[in-house]
């Protein structure tokens, strides 16, 4: 099974900061990584597929990048609507995984 | 609008079968792969299992193996997750979500990509 680590845990940023969050896969998983955000109470919402495509309707503020092990999502200015936890997810091999999250906080 | 709208959870003993169920509309259902993500309370999200458009293939996360099915009914747009012999850690919110593309042979679309839509979910309690 494919580890992923994401980092930090907790993320404290203020409004108009960039904030960056970081994923690690145990093993390479190309480029099959998603990023997904969630807001207590709600599902989880698509943000990225492919490791940089962003899915329909996310602003360009944010933005994904890498590929094989390690990625990057980066969130360039951060808005009121942005403080969420965030999970990077590989669906390369199977079983899929999830990374344990990061919270972004004001 | 797509949509997806899970139904079945509740109060279940240990031991006990449940069914869960999630209503699709607003695409072509048949012709994706569907998944079941969990979530324990306060944790983070975990897969579940997986099935193809047509319900051929099937795929399970370890911990959930040989006491679950997934299933479609693809002329009523639904799918399908039968739990049983429940732990208690398998208490948790269920969401059913649709793969964004995937790989599609002549026979069938297989999970093979990010998980573009998700339901509200459906909340599982596994209590005595």
């Amino acid at each position: 099974e494919i580890v992923m680590t994401q980092s930090p845990a907790t993320l404290s940023v203020s409004p108009g900061e960039r904030a960056t969050l970081s994923c690690r896969a145990s093993q390479s998983v190309s480029s099959n990584l998603a990023w997904y955000q969630q807001k207590p109470g709600q599902a989880p919402r698509l943000l990225i597929y492919g490791a940089s495509t962003r899915a329909t309707g996310i602003p360009a503020r944010l933005s994904g990048s890498g590929s094989g092990t390690e990625f990057t999502l980066t969130i360039s200015s951060l808005q009121s609507e942005d403080f969420a936890v965030y999970y990077c997810q590989q669906y390369n091999n199977w079983p899929r995984t999830f990374g344990q999250g990061t919270k972004v906080e004001i | 609008e797509v949509l997806l709208v899970e139904s079945g959870g509740g109060l279940v003993q240990p031991g006990g079968s449940l069914r869960l169920s999630c209503a699709a509309s607003g695409f072509t259902f048949s012709t994706y792969a569907m998944y079941w993500v969990r979530q324990a309370p306060g944790k983070g999200l975990e897969y579940v299992s997986a099935l193809s458009s047509t319900g051929g293939s099937t795929y399970y996360a370890n911990s959930v193996k040989g006491r679950f099915t997934i299933s479609r009914d693809n002329s009523k747009n639904t799918l399908y997750l039968q739990m049983g012999s429940l732990r208690a850690e398998d208490m948790a919110v269920y969401y059913c979500a649709k793969d964004r593309m995937g790989y599609c042979s002549s026979a069938s679309c297989y999970p093979a990509d990010a998980l573009d839509i998700w339901g509200q979910g459906t909340m599982v309690t596994v209590s005595s």
